[in-house]
């Protein structure tokens, strides 16, 4: 079965500085793979989505950067932190299936990110 | 694109009660509909989903209803347990045929209370 492997699992960084999350999959190919924030007392809000390797669709326009250099692999970046980029911040994928199979989104663990 | 609406954000139900949470959708072209739980600080599980082509699914204590016409599908929790309490989301998203995934577009959670 799919696994998540997502870190840092916390940090504290000071506005202006930069940013990378990591998230690696395992037990798939070819996966769909999302990042989403969740700030406090609030949704779920899609960030990026990518299909394929160098593959990235930008949901918000924001300060932060997603790319994915292999296939189980996605990266979250920003050059610059803002405050407002607080937040939990899941990696998820969508395994490819056929219609009515069961596709479910699977998500990590989950990063902890407070801008300081 | 899709756009999920889900009320309440907050309810607070007594012990054996039951707990209904209402989301709509937009996009009459979404056809699957999960269910999460998110606990305190871990990541959103998956607790029941549904497919376009049936109206209702139960899974013990839990089901969920969609009605296509209105663009609407609730989630029902009977004989509430403390162990309920949780951050439900509702998500709708498109599932295509020979394996292309939409993204999934969460509502905003509902924070459930179960009192003892």
């Amino acid at each position: 079965s799919q696994t998540i492997h997502q870190w840092p699992a916390t940090l504290v960084q000071p506005v202006g500085s930069p940013l990378s999350l990591e998230c690696t999959v395992e037990g798939t190919s070819n996966p769909n793979l999302y990042w989403y924030r969740q700030a406090a007392g609030r949704g779920l809000q899609l960030l990026f989505y990518s299909v394929g390797i160098g593959q990235i669709s930008s949901e918000v326009p924001q300060n932060l950067s997603a790319s994915r250099p292999q296939d189980r692999q996605f990266i979250l970046s920003s050059k610059k932190l803002l405050l407002s980029d607080s937040g939990f911040y899941l990696c998820a994928l969508i395994q490819a299936g056929r219609i009515f199979s069961g596709n479910t989104i699977y998500f990590g663990e989950g990063s902890w990110l407070t801008v300081v | 694109g899709e756009n999920v609406e889900q009320h309440p954000s907050t309810l607070s139900v007594q012990e054996g009660d039951s707990a209904v949470i209402k989301c709509t959708y937009s996009d009459s072209a979404s056809n699957y509909f999960p269910w999460y739980k998110q606990e305190l600080g871990k990541r959103p599980q998956l607790i029941i989903d549904i497919r376009s082509n049936v109206g209702e699914k139960k899974d013990q204590r839990i089901a969920v209803t969609l009605n296509k016409t209105a663009k609407h599908f609730s989630l029902h929790i009977t004989e509430t347990q403390p162990e309920d309490s949780a951050v439900y989301f509702c998500a709708a998203s498109i599932l295509g045929y020979g394996g292309s995934q939409g993204n999934l577009i969460f509502g905003k959670g509902t924070k459930l209370s179960v009192k003892p």
